[in-house]
Formats: C-alpha cells, structure tokens, sequence
C-alpha cells in the first residue's frame, strides 16, 4: 500500500544552524510527493513538490530531491530562521487524488 | 484570494449534540476532502470526493457523514457528537491529475464535552 513516514519530532535547532527532517514513502509506482508547513492556527500550505525521480523541489531556502533509490525526500535547510518554526508534513500522491500525509515534525528555532 | 473556506471556525458541542462543518472551494476542483488532525496522528482522511456527485470513505470514516451538494461545497455532518471526535477538522480540495497540489481551508476547532 501507500504511506510516508518522517522523523518524529520535535526538533529544536538555533538560528542559521542547518536543518534535515527525513521523509521515506511506500509506493506501487511513483507518486508525486509534497512537503506541507502549517503555521501555529493555521492550515497546511504548500511549501514544495516533486513529481518524478531526481526532480528537485525548492521554496523560501528550503530543498527535497525525490531519489527513487532510497524511497526518500527528505527535507533540508542550509539557515534556519526563527520564523521557520512550524510543523512540517510530508506527503505523496499517486494516481487518483489521495493524497498520504505522514504524522508531522514539529520544528523550533531558537534565536 | 478565497480559496478554501470552512465554517465554523470554533465550535463547543455536548455529547450527542449533531452539526455540519461547511466548507466551499471557488478554485473549480474536483477532488474535495475532510481530514482531522490530532496530536501525533498527523492528517487522518475522512471521506473525500473524486468529483460531484460521488463520496467515499477514507481512513476514519465512522460516525461521520459528507454530502457533495454541488462542485464548490462539500460539508462534513456529525450526527451524534462524541468526546472521541475533539479535533482539528480540514477540507482541502485539489485538481484530479498526477502531480496537483491539495489546499487546505484553515481549520475548524472541534471540542464536545
């Protein structure tokens, strides 16, 4: 079947320190795969995708290559910033429309 | 710059109390949804809708009901509220195609007493 599993959290980091939060799926096939944020009130916002293998995704700093190889797309940050803190979700997407979000890593930056 | 939108935002109900969490996309999706978040289960799928007129259940579908009333709306009905169904409640939409994004409305804060 179709599932994702990501790095149990929380994570807490300090400002400009580097960031990895790890993303593995379970697929027939090649889904398409997603890394939503959701902010403190909030609802999830895109933040990137990928819909085939070696594909990069990148927004606001934030990087995710899909490697087929690994099953994998992990989430990578070079400098986080404080206004990064956020749940993080990782998800894919196969044929049809459902969507498999993993259970969110919940991120603290420290100043 | 609407996108999705649910209602109501807060809600308190007693035990056994029904209520219907609205929810409207005016992005000309598909696919509809309704998920609830609970602290570390992540998203769980409740029922979605591939297009107007059908519905079908998703991964905790028990002791919920969804009715597609036409392509914008798609409302989640709690006929009889338990404690078990405090939650954060989502509906999200998406275009049907490999690759498309899911927009999530921002949620609606469930708590029955």
């Amino acid at each position: 079947g179709n599932s994702v599993t990501q790095m149990e959290g929380p994570v807490t980091l300090s400002e400009e320190a580097f960031l990895t939060i790890n993303c593995t799926y379970t697929a027939t096939g090649y889904p398409s795969l997603f890394w939503y944020v959701q902010y403190p009130g909030e609802g999830l916002q895109l933040l990137l995708k990928a819909t085939k293998a070696d594909d990069k995704g990148s927004n606001k700093g934030f990087e995710a290559t899909y490697r087929k190889e690994t099953t994998s797309f992990h989430l990578e940050k070079g400098s986080v910033q404080v206004s990064d803190s956020a749940v993080y979700f990782c998800a894919s997407l196969r044929t049809g429309n459902q969507f498999y979000f993993g259970t969110g890593t919940s991120l603290t930056v420290i100043p | 710059n609407a996108g999705v939108t649910q209602t109501p935002k807060f809600q308190v109900l007693k035990t056994g109390q029904s209520m219907t969490l609205q929810c409207a996309q005016d992005m000309n999706h598909n696919s509809m949804y309704w998920y609830r978040q609970d602290p570390g289960m992540g998203l769980r799928l409740i029922y979605y809708s591939a297009s107007e007129g059908t519905t079908d259940k998703g991964e905790v579908p028990n002791g919920y009901n969804v009715s597609r009333l036409n392509k914008r709306e798609f409302s989640l009905r709690l006929e009889s509220a338990a404690p078990s169904q405090t939650s954060v409640y989502f509906c999200a939409s998406s275009e049907t195609a490999r690759g498309n994004t899911i927009y999530f409305g921002e949620g609606s804060w469930l708590t029955v007493v």
